[in-house]
């Protein structure tokens, strides 16, 4: 099946680093959202963005939906060890196609996060 | 905790056999999607549930099939399993309408073999 092109496919930190990971798609999107799945867990949403070009805080975590509408990018400033997961981004069609493409979601492959203390 | 419970949390199945997998759906939410995530990959999209009819389906056979019933709750099934099932089994819950986003239940892993 179709998925996003996710990189890095695994970072190691040192505490304290800020993190970047991005996904790109070769298809159009109308929302961009970023999860992160701790082991034995199910994914757990972490930002949702809905207009091309907005930009998204929810703490030490800063997200983009790219101007294309085909890409979108996550940083974590600051980061700690509780930070460690895979974080996965997801592409969904959104409202525009009709109100019935909520929860039908692409994801990337994911990106390994390890933050050494 | 996003509310969205599945069961069970573990099972192992036999080739060929046929699995019932169960999702209760978070409390507002009107619509259950489920995806299988294979190890060290991301959520494949199986099917989306809502008014309790299928509402879109990705890349999967025939033998995969669901239900959603009145109260929202869903049930994913799958006949003459194969080696590749193997894997875990999330569900999602949102409100169709409504732009709520998708908030995933832990999941049951499957083991075929």
């Amino acid at each position: 099946g179709q998925q996003l092109n996710q990189s890095p496919q695994s970072m190691f930190i040192q505490e304290g680093e800020d993190v970047s990971m991005n996904c790109t798609s070769s298809s159009i999107f109308n929302t961009w959202l970023w999860y992160k799945q701790d082991p034995g867990e199910g994914p757990v949403l972490l930002i949702a963005l809905y207009k091309a070009g907005e930009l998204t805080s929810n703490g030490r975590l800063t997200a983009q939906f790219g101007i294309t509408r085909k890409d979108s990018f996550l940083n974590i400033s600051a980061s700690i060890p509780s930070d460690v997961g895979i974080y996965f981004c997801a592409g969904q069609l959104g409202e525009n196609a009709g109100g019935t493409s909520y929860g039908k979601l692409t994801f990337g492959q994911g990106t390994i996060l390890t933050v050494h203390p | 905790e996003t509310g969205v419970t599945q069961s069970p949390t573990h099972l192992i199945k036999t080739r060929g056999q046929q699995v019932t997998l169960r999702c209760s759906s978070q409390s507002g939410h009107n619509t259950v999607s489920w995806y299988q995530q294979a190890l060290g990959q991301g959520p494949q999209f199986i099917f989306q549930y809502y008014r309790e009819e299928e509402n879109g389906r990705g890349n999967f056979p025939p033998r995969f099939s669901g239900l959603q019933f009145p109260n929202y709750s869903s049930e994913l099934n799958v006949n003459a399993l194969e080696l590749d099932d193997s894997a875990l089994y999330l569900c999602a819950s949102s409100w169709t309408g409504g732009g709520t986003e998708a908030f995933f239940g832990q999941g049951t892993r499957l083991t075929v073999v």
